[in-house]
């Protein structure tokens, strides 16, 4: 079974509001990120918090993370058509063995 | 710069046909990674190799080898191709250490029929 599990599976929006996505993972962690990719094609990095913070921004984004909970959340502010993408989390072990699993994804859809 | 490059962006096999997927980096990163997406789901990891000359198994390894031929080129082999393995395969480098980003090639389409 895979490491992360986003909720919702997919996030219908109109343009304008905000998306939240969840993802919960099961082992300890160093860090986790968060990606997305558009249509089928590679995924592209997001942002990226570390196991000793709590909250991360970058411009329209905001990443929390509860390692109590193993949990991370990704909220995008003012959404936009081009949102619409499935975004995925993933994480490093601590055990640092360099194997890098991703979530299941949300699937977001942004209508304008 | 490059970055990640697949080959072949498509590929049809038929059933027991074997077949390599190609993938180099050009960004001097160290470990290097196969996943595989199925339609509407996650990525899943089917091998890595964190270093030159280490490769370890993923989550789903069964009917796939692979060869980490040099610091830049990972190769993934089907050898005996099946239909449950119809998938989009996706490549991805990152450098040294945890907390690295991930940069990823375009996918390689592959329909086992």
């Amino acid at each position: 079974s895979q490491q992360g599990e986003e909720d919702p599976q997919a996030l219908s929006i109109q343009e304008g509001e905000n998306a939240t996505m969840n993802c919960s993972y099961k082992t300890s962690i160093n860090n986790l990120q968060w990606y997305r990719q558009n249509s089928g094609r590679g995924l592209v990095h997001l942002i990226l918090i570390r196991s000793n913070e709590r909250e991360k921004h970058s411009g329209r984004l905001r990443v929390t993370l509860d390692t109590s909970k193993k949990s991370s959340s990704l909220l995008i502010t003012a959404s936009r058509a081009a949102d619409t993408a499935s975004y995925f989390c993933a994480t490093d072990e601590i055990s640092g063995t360099y194997k890098y699993i991703f979530g299941t994804g949300t699937r977001l859809k942004v209508l304008a | 710069n490059a970055g990640v490059t697949q080959t072949p962006k498509f590929q049809v096999l038929k059933t027991g046909q074997s077949m390599t997927l190609q993938c180099a980096q050009d960004m001097n990163h160290n470990s290097m990674y196969w996943y595989r997406q199925d339609p509407g789901m996650g990525l899943r990891l089917i091998y890595y190799s964190a270093s030159e000359g280490t490769t370890d198994k993923g989550e789903v390894p069964n009917g796939y080898n692979v060869s980490r031929l040099n610091k830049r080129e990972f190769s993934l082999r089907l050898e005996s191709a099946a239909p449950s393995q119809t998938s989009v395969y996706f490549c991805a480098s990152r450098g040294q250490g945890a907390g690295t980003e991930a940069f990823f090639g375009q996918g390689t389409r592959l329909t086992v029929v």
